[in-house]
């Protein structure tokens, strides 16, 4: 099994409605982030979180809200979703030390029509 | 601030052609580098690192270096193969670990 796994896997849906995306990881880490990609414009930051109380927006926050229902979940949602939000969204974790590297799920390619 | 810029793409090479891909950083205090790399259809998997300076890492026949004094972590491969194509991503995490910041992505196909 994957160390962090993303559902769906591919999601089409109608604009204006609400959608969730989630999150697991086996990896114990504390650091969960959600990124969105589109081409050229690499990884952008949505929303990340260092523990289950602690939650915090990033780049391009608006639009979109989290949950961060236990150490291992973290689910994304777009309350009404618009077509630029058609993208490849990334969950990723990190252990949050100095050093550590971000560990990635599979991604999630959402198209909203 | 915290950025990196990498050489855009799309790079084709020949096989066992020699790869750089240029990535450069802006960071206040000690960094960490990393090199990803996302295969069609898949996440980024991270490919090397390097936490401190004149640091090599290595993986795969990949090689990048750190170098505070020019603020560079590029990207070399002697001799590629048809495998290696794939999308790779620059990136740093701050001093403290908690923050990711990464480049543009520079995708590279290699042909027979």
């Amino acid at each position: 099994d994957a160390d962090v796994t993303q559902t769906p896997r591919n999601r089409i849906t109608k604009t204006g409605k609400r959608i969730m995306l989630e999150c697991s990881q086996t990896k114990g880490h504390d650091r969960m982030y959600w990124y969105r990609q589109d081409p050229g414009l690499g990884l952008r930051l949505i929303y990340y979180s260092f523990d289950v109380k602690d939650i915090n927006k990033g780049e391009i926050s608006d639009g979109y809200s989290v949950s961060r229902q236990a150490q291992a979940k973290f689910s994304l949602s777009l309350e009404s979703a618009i077509p630029n939000q058609t993208a490849l969204y990334f969950c990723a974790t990190s252990g949050g030390f100095r050093n550590s590297e971000a560990f990635f799920g599979q991604g999630t390619r959402l198209t909203v029509v | 601030g915290n950025s990196v810029t990498q050489m855009e793409g799309p790079v084709t090479l020949s096989e066992e052609a020699f790869l750089t891909i240029n990535c450069t950083y802006t960071a206040t205090g000690y960094p960490s580098l990393f090199w990803y790399v996302q295969y069609p259809g898949e996440g980024l998997q991270l490919l090397l690192k390097a936490t401190k300076a004149d640091d090599k890492g290595s993986n795969k026949g990949f090689e990048a270096t750190y170098r505070k004094e020019t603020t560079s972590f590029h990207l070399e491969k002697g001799s590629v193969q048809v495998s290696d194509s794939a999308v790779y991503f620059c990136a740093l995490s701050d001093q403290s670990g908690n923050q990711f910041y990464f480049g543009t992505g520079t995708s590279l196909t290699v042909i027979p």
